[in-house]
């Protein structure tokens, strides 16, 4: 049993197409996020939920729009696609938000290509 | 703020040699968590090794091990006995203290292992 799973793993589309990866994990954690990896392969945090409450927006256009239904299904909805957003992103959970630090469990990742 | 350097883009190692890789951090928290995470070519983000800032002790899991050296602030990685399998990039992570357990990345080396 996959713990953290994303759909779409791959994704190619038009520039100014809308376009949705969604991801669940069966670990029972309260804290979901959504990282980007450029093609530099430079990771970083845009979001963060926590019990389905948006705590971390890390300066992202807001043409990205989160929605975390439960707190076990975090999202990811793109409006507008800029060739900029060709990159991988991954989901991954975590136990708790804060307290004592525990890894990151990660995605297997979604590769988005905006042509 | 944190900031995560890896200053090696790339390392090339042969199978059974042990091989170091190199994190340097900055914060100015006094209590934080260093991660160290590998992603094969296939894409998806591997937990290693966890080392938190008041443990005493170097963690250690299998051929794993994590050089942390608070003082100087670094926190390599030391890969013993390398396999081919070990060919990867690796990313070295750290959080902040009490606040979320959202990782920073470091921007990764590209390990090879030939035969």
């Amino acid at each position: 049993d996959t713990a953290v799973s994303q759909t779409p793993k791959y994704l190619v589309t038009q520039m100014g197409n809308d376009k949705s990866i969604k991801c669940e994990q069966n670990l029972g954690h309260d804290t979901m996020y959504w990282y980007k990896q450029d093609s530099k392969k430079f990771l970083k945090i845009m979001f963060s939920y926590n019990n389905k409450e948006l705590i971390i927006n890390e300066t992202v256009p807001n043409r990205f729009s989160p929605k975390s239904p439960d707190k076990a299904h975090l999202n990811l909805h793109i409006n507008s696609l800029e060739l900029g957003d060709s990159a991988v992103y991954f989901c991954a959970s975590s136990p708790r938000l804060a307290g004592v630090p525990g890894e990151l469990f990660f995605g297997e990742g979604s590769r988005l290509t905006v042509l | 703020a944190q900031k995560i350097t890896q200053t090696q883009p790339g390392m090339f190692v042969q199978e059974k040699e042990a091989v170091t890789l190199d994190c340097t951090y900055d914060t100015s928290d006094q209590s934080y968590g260093l991660f160290w995470y590998k992603q094969p070519s296939s894409g998806e983000m591997i937990f290693l090794i966890y080392q938190g800032s008041y443990d005493e002790q170097n963690a250690t899991e299998g051929r794993y091990s994590l050089n942390f050296q608070k003082a100087r602030k670094s926190a390599n990685l030391v890969i013993s006995a390398s396999q081919l399998g070990d060919s990867a990039m690796y990313f070295c992570a750290m959080t902040p203290p009490a606040g979320y357990s959202t990782l920073t990345f470091g921007k990764g080396t590209m390990l090879l292992v030939s035969p």
